[in-house]
């Protein structure tokens, strides 16, 4: 069964630290796999990351994908407040599932 | 705002009872999913339909069902509603199936009662 488990469930940090969040997953037939962030509402979107692009940068937060070791990070440096929120990975193979995990909660204190 | 729409916002209903939860996608995308979130789990991948046709089932209990109909909105529905059925349920939409960025509607809050 497809299955995708973050790391730490939650993180309190001071503003200006770098953190970094962890996503393993297990999927049949992997294609991509996507970052979100979740503030009150509705997930946003972060990063996509696929065969064929491994690595991704905005800013202050960037993600690479380690296909042979199914795993992905994403980082966050020189973190602010308004970072604070739920981070949320999700991956997709061929069986048209886009599977998420239970999200790391990320506090981000002045 | 992503572009997808969903109503209704809020929804309180109560236990036995069924509910209708509708999506509109954004204007050119073909794929719409439905996650349940409840207050401790992430996302629960319902269900996914692509063009009108149903491809890939998750979780999703006998009791609920959807459909994606021509003009491409679709609609959940939730019977013999339960207290545990309380939850964020949202619908997202993207242009294809190949697991592209999803875009996501503001959600349908059910409160059973």
């Amino acid at each position: 069964e497809d299955k995708v488990v973050q790391s730490p469930l939650s993180l309190v940090v001071h503003e200006g630290d770098t953190v970094t969040l962890n996503c393993s997953y297990e999927v049949t037939n992997f294609r991509s796999l996507l970052w979100y962030k979740q503030e009150k509402k509705a997930p946003t979107f972060l990063f996509m990351l696929t065969s064929s692009g491994i690595e991704k940068k905005s800013g202050r937060l960037s993600s690479i994908l380690d296909k042979k070791e199914l795993f992905s990070i994403l980082n966050i440096t020189a973190t602010q407040t308004g970072d604070s929120a739920v981070y949320l990975c999700a991956v997709g193979g061929n069986t048209g599932k886009l599977i998420f995990g239970q999200g790391t909660t990320l506090q981000v204190k002045p | 705002d992503s572009g997808v729409t969903q109503t209704p916002k809020h929804l309180i209903t109560a236990t036995g009872q069924r509910v209708t939860l509708r999506c509109s996608p954004r204007s050119g995308d073909l794929s719409v999913y439905w996650y349940q979130q409840s207050l401790d789990q992430g996302l629960q991948f319902l269900i996914h339909y692509y063009n009108g046709e149903e491809r890939a089932k998750g979780n999703i209990l006998e009791r609920f069902s959807a459909q994606q109909f021509p003009d491409l909105h679709s609609e959940l529905n939730l019977s013999s509603l339960e207290l545990g059925d309380s939850a964020l349920y949202f619908c997202a939409s993207s242009l294809g199936t190949l697991n592209g960025e999803l875009f996501f509607g503001e959600g349908s809050r059910l409160t059973v009662l």
